[in-house]
């Protein structure tokens, strides 16, 4: 049973576009949300979380929305860059996380010249 | 770089062998976590160990085991390898216990043959 699920597992957008990756979750005990980028041949690196306290989160580039009630959270990057090209792994956790991360499967993102 | 050191970055190994992965955290951190990614699944929580203690326990089998040393850093030990153990495992640490924005090390691939 898959209690967070990025239906999409790829998604192609056109440089200096807005990339829209979407997740969906069903354990409604996930109280924080986070998001991690993955390049080939390294580990998952942290880019954005969320609280469930807060619909809106923004670092720079990033924003990351919540919707508790359709349980469903979404990364947006304006402008998309050639950079940012990668796999997309939403997570969440429950409890401040201490039992750990539950991810998605993943969304391989790819910025088109 | 994560600050998160894994070795070896790759084994190969022969079916009902046992394996060791190591993993030093970022200079620091407490926390430990594993996880393993499957083919064509996203990254399951295994264990976490802080400062030397269990701390919860994921999807583990009961022929993996793990503990964390005085010094941090951390093993994971899989026995009796089947195929379907092969797959990439990624160690995370963290400052604390419960810190969710956990920075992951490269991963080590494992190849059960």
């Amino acid at each position: 049973d898959q209690q967070v699920k990025q239906n999409s597992p790829s998604l192609s957008v056109q440089e200096g576009r807005i990339s829209i990756l979407n997740c969906d979750y069903t354990n409604s005990m996930f109280d924080y949300f986070l998001w991690y980028k993955k390049y080939p041949a390294e580990g998952p690196t942290f880019l954005i979380s969320i609280s469930s306290i807060k619909d809106k989160n923004e670092d720079g580039r990033f924003t990351v929305f919540l919707n508790k009630s359709a349980k469903h959270l979404s990364l947006h990057i304006v402008p998309s860059q050639p950079g940012d090209s990668a796999v997309y792994f939403c997570a969440a956790a429950s409890g401040g996380g201490a039992d750990g991360l539950t991810f998605g499967k993943g969304t391989h993102l790819i910025i088109q010249p | 770089d994560s600050g998160v050191t894994q070795t070896p970055k790759h084994l190969i190994t022969a079916t009902g062998q046992r394996v060791t992965l190591r993993c030093s955290p970022r200079s620091g951190d407490l926390s430990v976590y594993w996880y393993q990614q499957s083919l064509d699944q996203g990254l399951q929580f295994l264990i976490q160990y802080y400062n030397g203690e269990e701390r919860a326990k994921g999807n583990i089998l009961e022929r993996f085991s793990a503990q964390q040393f005085p010094d941090l850093h951390s093993e994971l030990n899989l026995s009796s390898l089947e195929l379907g153990d092969s797959a990439l495992y990624f160690c995370a640490s963290s400052a604390i216990w419960g810190i969710t924005e956990a920075f992951f090390g490269q991963g080590t691939r494992l190849t059960v043959v």
